[in-house]
């Protein structure tokens, strides 16, 4: 099947610093990539739809300018969480749809972020 | 608005054991109904989908039937291996099209020889 590839797949950072996550589409276009956020045991949330080329779309509630979200091509989407605070330690995870839409989602395996 | 809610866990089987993780479902119109799983160290992988109501959903060995009247999609499989050991997400997508994904809380399987 076609492969999302996320990096990096886990980081430590201080509190204040910010991090970026890339999400990669490996053998296949997507126009749109979701960013989901979970936490310990408990399920996926959907934090923003990004669209190659436009701005992003926010859940209710994700601040958009503590998660900037930036999908310049094809075949990347990046998640940076600006002025991290320990609160914001998850695993984040994206997925993307293909250009050709077959209705199906392709999830990389995740990033985990501790931010101390 | 749409949501999805599945049996807490962890479930904990022996090998050959039948499964069945519970998954109920509220949305409008005629949502098409998913099953991931993720494996330890790994991203969700689509393990089986159901697009309406009837439709039956298989792969590996599990199942699960898109029962309208019931508003469920329970995962089934008769006889579960040490390699099924992993967490199983619910999901469903709104009708209409839109990719937008919904999840249950998950369901953490640990199956033992």
């Amino acid at each position: 099947g076609a492969v999302v590839s996320q990096h990096p797949s886990w980081v430590i950072c201080k509190s204040g610093t910010s991090v970026k996550i890339e999400c990669r589409s490996l053998d296949f276009q997507a126009t749109t990539m979701f960013w989901y956020r979970q936490f310990p045991k408990q399920s996926l949330m959907l934090m923003a739809t990004s669209n190659e080329g436009s701005k992003a779309t926010y859940e209710q509630g994700v601040e958009k300018d503590k998660f900037l979200i930036n999908h310049a091509s094809l075949t990347l989407s990046t998640l940076t969480v600006t002025s991290a605070h320990p609160e914001d330690s998850s695993f984040y995870i994206c997925s993307a749809k293909p250009l050709a839409n077959t209705g199906e989602l392709f999830f990389g395996e995740g990033s985990r972020l501790t931010v101390l | 608005g749409n949501s999805v809610t599945q049996m807490e866990g962890p479930v904990t089987l022996s090998e050959e054991a039948f499964l069945t993780i519970n998954c109920t479902y509220t949305a409008t119109g005629y949502p098409s109904l998913f099953w991931y799983v993720q494996y330890p160290g790994e991203g969700l992988q689509l393990l089986l989908k159901a697009t309406k109501a009837d439709d039956k959903g298989s792969n590996k060995g599990f199942e699960a039937t898109y029962r309208k009247e019931t508003t469920s999609f329970h995962l089934e499989k008769g006889s579960v291996q040490v390699s099924d050991s992993a967490v199983y997400f619910c999901a469903l997508r709104g009708s209409g099209g839109y990719n937008k994904l919904i999840f249950g809380a998950g369901t953490r399987l640990a199956v033992h020889p």
